[in-house]
């Protein structure tokens, strides 16, 4: 149980252009996700959180009009990365958690960005 | 504000050798602490949570211990293999966020 899937799993595109990334929470009903983000060779830094119906809470520092996001359902948040550039290309790996326990987080596989 | 940092920052060892990573918190007062496998270009794969009230958690040859007033957590691995060879990470939750350490990259030499 507790599966995430992130769509898709690999992006490449040009400067410009918007990205959208899906996450799904495939067996439980996720209240909160968390969108987080990972530089090579460093660490997840957290983005913003989102809770269903709700809009996110984005990190100081996080552009809330660069990196859009929606969580109209219990099961589904996206992230639009607007108008990429190449230096939005990273790692991107969302969480979500249930209304059952908030202190536990389950991952997605992660997205990984390439903007040229 | 939360901090976690992971001690070293690299650690290459021979095959068959344990290996001990560290894991530093600031804040006592978590819930619970996660440590994770992450290898290159991939995805967290989850190897142990431990509740804020156990002192260890043990899966195969993993073990983690906590010790919640000096804000520690040691992972160990025992009998290292080279399919160990990964970076470890440690996050506690903070506000239901959580805060990753910077991780601890292990290289098992064959």
């Amino acid at each position: 149980g507790a599966v995430v899937s992130q769509h898709p799993s690999r992006v490449i595109c040009k400067s410009g252009t918007s990205v959208k990334i899906e996450c799904r929470s495939l067996d439980f009903q996720a209240t909160t996700m968390f969108w987080y983000r990972q530089f090579p060779k460093q660490s997840l830094m957290l983005m913003a959180t989102s809770n269903e119906g709700s809009k996110a809470t984005y990190e100081q520092g996080v552009e809330k009009d660069k990196f859009l996001i929606n969580h109209a359902s219990l099961t589904l948040s996206t992230l639009t990365v607007t108008s990429a550039h190449p230096e939005d290309s990273s790692f991107y790996i969302c969480t979500a958690s249930s209304e059952h326990n908030y202190n536990e987080q389950f991952f997605g596989p992660g997205t990984r960005l390439t903007v040229l | 504000k939360q901090e976690v940092t992971q001690i070293p920052a690299a650690l290459s060892v021979p095959e068959g050798e344990n290996l001990v990573l560290n894991c530093s918190f600031t804040d006592s007062a978590i819930y619970n602490l996660q440590w994770f496998r992450q290898d290159p270009g991939k995805g967290l794969t989850s190897l142990l949570l431990i509740q804020s009230s156990q002192r260890e958690q043990t899966s195969g040859r993993l073990n983690a211990s906590l010790d919640k007033s000096s804000g520690r957590s040691t992972l160990y691995i025992a009998a290292s293999q080279p399919g160990d060879s990964a970076t470890y990470l440690c996050a506690v939750p903070n506000d239901y966020k959580l805060s990753f350490g910077a991780g601890t990259t292990v290289t098992v030499r064959a």
